[in-house]
């Protein structure tokens, strides 16, 4: 089975500090995503990766960096903490042309205060 | 651009019962469509997907839906609710030539006794 681990399941932060979401998947997928998820607003992607030192901006990167120097490992970033940015943050990986089958970590509720 | 709508943001059932969870989409192309499944404290699994071919796909745990054009749907069907059903379901939607899934906002299905 894919596994798709996540650092933490739950941080909380102070607004201004500098935080790193860490992702990693054991299948030697290409494709990796960011996605934050909130109540009624479903989930929005942030990042995207095709390849090592490869990113893509997804619909919401305000606020937000990526980076993928080893091909399991995608960290996201935040430069510096807001309190608009709690949420449910989800990593995802997928196999080289099926984007679509993505298999999801089980997440990091981040809350900055 | 593609998107996806999900009517009604919870849906409550009782065990035995039929479930049907409701997904349209909007696409200028010939679309892919999912539901992915997310249960308590835990990431997205993909349950079913559409691509081409049989229009009536069949996912795990009895699920089921049919792509119908005519309509722009793709709606979630169950014929008898199980406890372990209750979750969060989400529809999502993509084309051939994207590099992303968009998802909806979610359904969460209570399941009562």
């Amino acid at each position: 089975d894919v596994k798709v681990t996540q650092s933490s399941r739950y941080l909380v932060k102070r607004t201004g500090e500098k935080v790193f979401l860490e992702c990693v998947q054991d299948m030697d997928h290409e494709n990796m995503f960011w996605y934050r998820q909130d109540p009624g607003l479903g989930l929005r992607l942030i990042y995207f990766s095709y390849d090592v030192k490869m990113k893509e901006k997804g619909d919401i990167p305000e606020g937000y960096s990526v980076s993928r120097e080893k091909k399991e490992r995608f960290s996201l970033i935040l430069e510096s903490a807001s309190t608009n940015q709690t949420s449910m943050y989800l990593c995802a990986s997928s196999p080289p042309g099926q984007i679509y089958e993505q298999y999801f970590g089980p997440g990091t509720r981040l809350t900055v205060t | 651009a593609q998107s996806v709508t999900q009517l009604g943001s919870h849906v409550s059932v009782s065990e035995g019962a039929l479930v049907l969870l409701r997904c349209n989409y909007s696409s200028s192309v010939p679309p892919y469509l999912f539901w992915y499944v997310q249960y308590p404290n835990q990431g997205l699994q993909l349950l079913l997907k559409y691509t081409t071919g049989a229009t009536l796909v069949k996912g795990i745990n009895g699920f089921e839906a049919e792509f119908k054009k005519s309509e722009t749907s793709f709606h979630l069907t169950k014929p008898s609710a199980h406890m372990s059903d209750a979750a969060e379901y989400f529809c999502a939607v993509t084309v051939w030539s994207f590099q992303k899934l968009v998802f909806g906002t979610g359904t969460r299905l209570l399941v009562s006794p």
